[in-house]
């Protein structure tokens, strides 16, 4: 099975701030991850497919990139509705399609 | 409007069978390359993937659960339903289901996700 690590597991971090999570797969996937966001209580919210795709409806200052084995979520002039957890998950190995294991967005 | 909701029972005992039945509307599992999943997530946990299904009726389990697992679809009333049998306390999560569209077009992530249903594994 392919393992997904996520790196930091948590970031505080200001309104306006720029934040960085990265995410790294045991073995090669190509461009088939996925970036979700999840608030307490909701359902995960896709942002970011084929590890930088834009999903319809979501703003604009995420992004995403990478390929292979190592990519990054950047969240540019965080807002106060992005603090959540984000997690990456791989679609290219299967079964299974594995997530990582999340990174918290908190207020600093 | 493409949407899905998760049903089934909230509590059940250990040794039982889950069974959770995932209804959607908006799209049709008879289509080429639509896909839905099962995924859980335990209270303060991270997301497992379970168990997908797909419009031609593959099927897909998780490696460390493929034993207690079982997907079905029934495309005429757009439902899928998923069975785990002998359940144990540590199966307590919020179940989820999920679209994927796979093939030419498909981006091959959960864009649309059910609200989940919690279910909780005691005696």
């Amino acid at each position: 099975d392919v393992q997904m690590t996520q790196s930091p597991s948590s970031v505080s971090a200001s309104v306006g701030d720029r934040v960085t999570i990265s995410c790294r797969a045991s073995q090669g996937i190509s461009s088939w991850l996925a970036w979700y966001q999840q608030k307490p209580g909701k359902a995960p919210k896709l942002l970011i497919y084929a590890a930088s795709s834009l999903q319809s409806g979501v703003p604009s200052r995420f992004s995403g990139s990478g390929s292979g084995t190592d990519f990054t979520l950047t969240i540019s002039n965080l807002q106060p509705e992005d603090f959540a957890t984000y997690y990456c998950q791989q679609s290219n190995n299967f079964p299974p399609f594995t997530f990582g294991p999340g990174t918290t967005v908190d207020i600093k | 409007q493409v949407s899905l909701r998760e049903s089934g029972p909230a509590l059940v005992k250990p040794t039982q069978t889950l069974t959770l039945t995932c209804t959607f509307s908006g799209f049709s599992l008879s289509t080429s390359g639509m896909c839905v999943n099962w995924i859980r997530q335990p209270p303060g946990k991270a997301l497992e993937w379970l168990a997908r299904i797909d419009w031609d009726d593959d099927k897909y389990y998780s490696t460390s659960l493929k034993t207690r697992l079982t997907i079905s679809k029934d495309t005429s009333k757009n439902q899928v339903v998923l069975t785990m049998t002998d359940m144990d306390p540590v199966d307590t999560a919020t179940y989820y289901c999920a679209r994927v569209r796979v093939g030419a077009g498909g981006d091959r992530a959960f864009d649309i996700w059910g609200q989940g249903t919690m279910v909780t594994v005691s005696s």
